[in-house]
């Protein structure tokens, strides 16, 4: 089984405040997804990539930023904060194109 | 966009009974149907990954099948039980093949 972190799990910040959610994973996995959730909506996939240096973005337009420097980590960033941005991210990884997904547990962002 | 639908949105049921929901999907360009199990502060956790028409695949007391042809899948629970209670996910793979895309989700609640 992928062990798959992601910190925090819970973030409350101010309007305007650069941050950065973290994503890492053991598994050696190349392909990992972003997806958001908002309350009562499906997941929407905001970013992928699909190994190192790989980096696409998904079917819901983001604000944010993804980088894969390395197989492990998959960081989202959001240059500025709003409070639109306030909704739960998973990250999520497989292996194969047919495999199924692992998921975190997810980080709650809460923007004042 | 790939549009994926679920029905019902939520579910209530007595423990012991058996139930059913249903995962309708674009039959074109169909690569794979995955189904996932989301518990209350747990992450989501894949049940089933279906790829050919007429699959049927099982696990414990819950079943799921698949018809690509006309874009559905029936996820079935025989005998349901407290436990059982979650939100279940289904997702087919976008046209281009690269990503999940997911429904909104059936809630189940089981009463004992």
């Amino acid at each position: 089984e992928a062990d798959i972190y992601q910190i925090p799990r819970y973030l409350v910040i101010g309007t305007g405040k650069k941050i950065t959610l973290e994503c890492s994973q053991t598994m050696g996995h190349d392909k990992m997804y972003w997806y958001q959730q908002d309350p009562g909506m499906e997941l929407h996939l905001i970013h992928y990539s699909y190994g190192v240096n790989s980096t696409e973005k998904g079917d819901l337009s983001s604000e944010s930023t993804v980088s894969r420097i390395r197989t492990e980590h998959f960081p989202l960033t959001l240059e500025s904060a709003r409070p639109s941005h306030t909704s739960q991210y998973l990250c999520a990884t497989r292996y194969g194109s047919n495999e199924k997904l692992f998921f975190g547990s997810g980080t709650q962002l809460s923007v004042l | 966009i790939l549009n994926v639908e679920q029905s019902p949105q939520s579910l209530h049921v007595q423990e012991g009974d058996s139930t059913n929901f249903t995962c309708s999907f674009p039959s074109s360009n169909f690569y794979a149907l995955h189904w996932y199990r989301w518990e209350t502060a747990k992450s989501p956790e894949a049940l089933f990954v279906m790829t050919l028409n007429g699959d049927e695949k099982k696990k414990g007391r819950i079943s799921a099948t698949l018809n690509t042809k006309e874009g559905y899948s029936y996820l079935y629970i025989k005998g349901s039980q407290p436990e059982d209670s979650a939100t279940y996910l289904c997702a087919s793979l976008n046209q281009a093949g690269t990503a999940l895309i997911f429904g909104k989700g059936t809630t189940l609640s089981v009463s004992s």
